[in-house]
């Protein structure tokens, strides 16, 4: 079975620093990866997702990710920090044949003035 | 026009009772889901339908039951709702072109409490 792997669930970060989210993946087919952000009483929107082709990926507001196979991961960055920022990131997987997405238990971002 | 609207956004009801969320896409999606978020965010999928046909059913209570009465309304009933149902369950729907790889739209999530 899929599954995903989100260590720390607080994550704080200065406005203008790097965000840098991690995320492993277990999946015994080659995986879809996907990281949805979750604002304050809203529903997940999606921000990137990878299923084939370029590893490096870029989605909205300035996000991206790198799947890296050799490593399970699915790492997400941005490089400058804003206060907007703020909000709950999952990491999801998916594979062929399987409507299913796993999420991981989510990071909650906090940006520091 | 919201794409993935559910009603109600907040519900406070007693433990025993019976209730409904509703939910309705105007995306042209033919795949709907409900997803549970529990009080530490994390997320699990309970059931899915494919053009109001039932494709994932995960181990949950049978007094959870979904209702698909076309491919752009899915709904949860829920029978003798107990404590451990208090959660926000989410709405979301998808084009189902490579299976594994959709992009959900989630609604706003409906805020279920039961005391």
């Amino acid at each position: 079975a899929q599954s995903v792997t989100q260590l720390g669930s607080h994550v704080s970060v200065s406005e203008g620093a790097l965000v840098l989210l991690r995320c492993n993946y277990s999946s015994s087919v080659p995986p879809y990866l996907f990281w949805y952000v979750q604002y304050p009483n809203q529903g997940l929107q999606l921000l990137l997702k990878y299923t084939t082709g370029a590893t490096l990926v870029k989605g909205i507001n300035g996000f991206e990710a790198e799947f890296k196979k050799s490593e399970t991961s699915f790492h997400l960055t941005k490089p400058s920090a804003h206060m907007s920022d703020a909000a709950e990131y999952f990491c999801a997987v998916g594979d062929y044949g399987n409507n299913r997405l796993a999420f991981g238990k989510g990071n909650q971002v906090v940006v520091i003035p | 026009d919201t794409a993935v609207s559910q009603t109600p956004k907040y519900l406070v009801t007693q433990m025993g009772n019976d209730k409904s969320i509703k939910c309705e896409q105007n995306l042209g999606h033919d795949t709907m889901y409900w997803y549970k978020q529990d009080s530490k965010k994390f997320l699990k999928i309970m059931f899915s339908y494919n053009n109001k046909e039932l494709i994932i059913n995960e181990t949950v209570p049978n007094r959870f039951s979904p209702k698909s009465p076309d491919k752009a309304h899915l709904n949860l009933h829920i029978n003798s709702l107990e404590l451990g149902d208090s959660a926000v369950y989410f709405c979301a729907s998808s084009i189902t072109r490579v299976s594994g790889a959709n992009v959900l739209t989630f609604g706003a999530g409906s805020r279920l409490t039961v005391l």
